[in-house]
C-alpha cells in the first residue's frame, strides 16, 4: 500500500524557518516525480513546487510565492522528500501534503506562521 | 500561468440526483506527447484530497463508476450519475500540462439539498 507521511509543521514566527518531512512506502520512490501541495485555513488547493527524479537532475521547480524561500529536496536512500522552508511569512499559514503527482497524498501537517 | 476556472463554485444536489462541475483552462491542455493532463480530486471534510480522474477521463482505481471525466481541448466536465452522501466535498480540477505552475481550480463545494 502507498503510504506518504509528512511531519515537521508547527507554530513558527515570521521570517523563522522550518523543515517538513515526507517519508514514503509502497513505491519505488526513486522512480517518481514528488510534489508539495499547501491549503490555507479554508481555501482551496496551492501548487508549491516539485522535484524530478534523480535520475532527470533532481530537478525543481516552484510556485511564485515560495520560490527564492522555498527548496525542495529528497533522499532516495531514506525514501524521503524534504521542504526547507525559510523566511516564512503569515501568508504561508496552511496543511502542507506531498503527493505522488496526485496517485497518493499524505495526511498533511499544518505549519502555523504568527507574531 | 494557465488559469483553471470551475463552476458552479457551490453545487446543492438531491440525494440521487445527478451533478456536473465544470472546468475550463485559459490555454488548451493539449501535451506535446498527445495526451491532455487534466485530473479531478476530491477532498471531503477533514481529509486529504483524492484523486478521482486522470487524463480527463480515466477513473482511479476503487473510484466509483457513478463518476466520469469527459472533455477535450479546454473544457472539462466531471459528472456524477447518482449523488450519494459521501460524496459531500469539495471537488477540484487540476492540470499538469503546463508547467511551472501546475494549477488547480477554485474549488467545488459539493452539499446535499
Amino acid at each position: 500500500e502507498v503510504q506518504l507521511v509528512e511531519s515537521g509543521g508547527g507554530l513558527v514566527k515570521p521570517g523563522e524557518s522550518l523543515r517538513l518531512s515526507c517519508a514514503a512506502s509502497g513505491f519505488t520512490f526513486s522512480n517518481d516525480w514528488m510534489i508539495w501541495v499547501r491549503q490555507a485555513p479554508g481555501k482551496g488547493l496551492e501548487w508549491v513546487g516539485r522535484i524530478k527524479t534523480e535520475t532527470e537532475g533532481g530537478t525543481t521547480d516552484y510556485a511564485a510565492p515560495v520560490k527564492g524561500r522555498f527548496t525542495i529536496s529528497r533522499d532516495d536512500s531514506k525514501n524521503t522528500l524534504y521542504l526547507q522552508m525559510n523566511s516564512l511569512k503569515t501568508a504561508d499559514t496552511a496543511v502542507y501534503y506531498c503527493t505522488t503527482a496526485g496517485t497518493a497524498w499524505g495526511q498533511g501537517t499544518l505549519v502555523t506562521v504568527s507574531s | 500561468d494557465v488559469v483553471m476556472t470551475q463552476s458552479p463554485l457551490s453545487l446543492p444536489v438531491t440525494l440521487g440526483q445527478p451533478a456536473s462541475i465544470s472546468c475550463r483552462s485559459s490555454q488548451s491542455l493539449v501535451y506535446s506527447d498527445g495526451n491532455t493532463y487534466l485530473s479531478w480530486f476530491q477532498q471531503r471534510p477533514g481529509q486529504s484530497p483524492r484523486r478521482l480522474i486522470y487524463k480527463v477521463s480515466n477513473r482511479d482505481s476503487g473510484v466509483p463508476d457513478r463518476f466520469s471525466g469527459s472533455g477535450s481541448g479546454t473544457d472539462f466536465t466531471l459528472k456524477i450519475s447518482r449523488v450519494e452522501a459521501e460524496d459531500v466535498g469539495v471537488y477540484y480540477c487540476m492540470q499538469f500540462t503546463h508547467w511551472p505552475p501546475y494549477t488547480f481550480g477554485q474549488g467545488t463545494k459539493l452539499e446535499i439539498k
